[in-house]
């Protein structure tokens, strides 16, 4: 049981380029978030995904798109790269089972993301 | 609005020492509280959930209490060690929003040996 995996875990990018963040988790968890974390500025909330095929826009949404075609994976995507999405982000699933549901948060080890 | 917030923002404390760590919150309106532990270029460890139904949690020498009437939660952490110098968050979920999850900005702590 691997938990939640992040693919890279180190990026560099040049302003402009795009590139793909892979989440992965096998706990069959319904809920997916990804956020970024900043010095001063804590973590915040990109995008989330309820279940397959749904995906909704968080606090911080702008220059980032998401996917979740299949259960176990979110995908965020930067489409043209810029120097303020330097960053460390972190992808995290949770339990849900409507009320009855815990929705304790599991967080992936993080992608260092340097955009110059 | 939902407001977390973690006092102190650091902590320092000689080994052996017994310590409290809070996590005050602005809405009673909750639905469960998590507290984590990050290490520097680190993730975010679960250490313990609290649902609001419950009073307390307990892992070890972990301890974490909830009381939604003062909107306070406490992680209290007992003989401290070295090994315990981390950067310690709590979340929390609302009642009404499952989808967004309020995180506190942290207390970052040394235990020195």
């Amino acid at each position: 049981n691997a938990g939640v995996t992040q693919t890279p875990k180190f990026r560099v990018l040049k302003t402009g380029q795009s590139m793909t963040l892979l989440c992965a988790q096998d706990m069959n968890h319904e809920y997916m978030y990804w956020y970024r974390q900043d010095p001063g500025m804590g973590l915040r909330l990109i995008h989330y995904s309820v279940g397959e095929g749904t995906t909704a826009k968080g606090e911080v949404p702008d220059g980032y798109n998401v996917s979740r075609l299949k259960k176990q994976n979110f995908l965020l995507g930067l489409e043209s790269a810029a120097p303020s999405q330097t960053s460390v982000y972190f992808c995290a699933s949770s339990t849900s089972s409507g009320r009855a549901g815990t929705y304790e948060q599991y967080f992936g080890p993080g992608t260092r993301l340097t955009v110059t | 609005k939902q407001e977390v917030t973690q006092i102190p923002a650091a902590l320092s404390v000689p080994e052996g020492e017994n310590l409290v760590l809070n996590c005050s919150f602005t809405d009673s309106a909750i639905y469960n509280l998590q507290w984590f532990r990050q290490d520097p270029g680190k993730g975010l460890t679960s250490l313990l959930l609290i649902q609001s139904s419950q009073r307390e949690q307990t892992s070890g020498r972990l301890n974490a209490s909830l009381d939604k009437s003062s909107g306070r939660s406490t992680l209290y952490i007992a003989a401290s060690q070295p090994g315990d110098s981390a950067t310690y968050l709590c979340a929390l979920f609302r009642e009404d929003n499952f989808n967004k999850f309020y995180f506190g900005s942290g207390t970052k702590l040394n235990v020195k040996p």
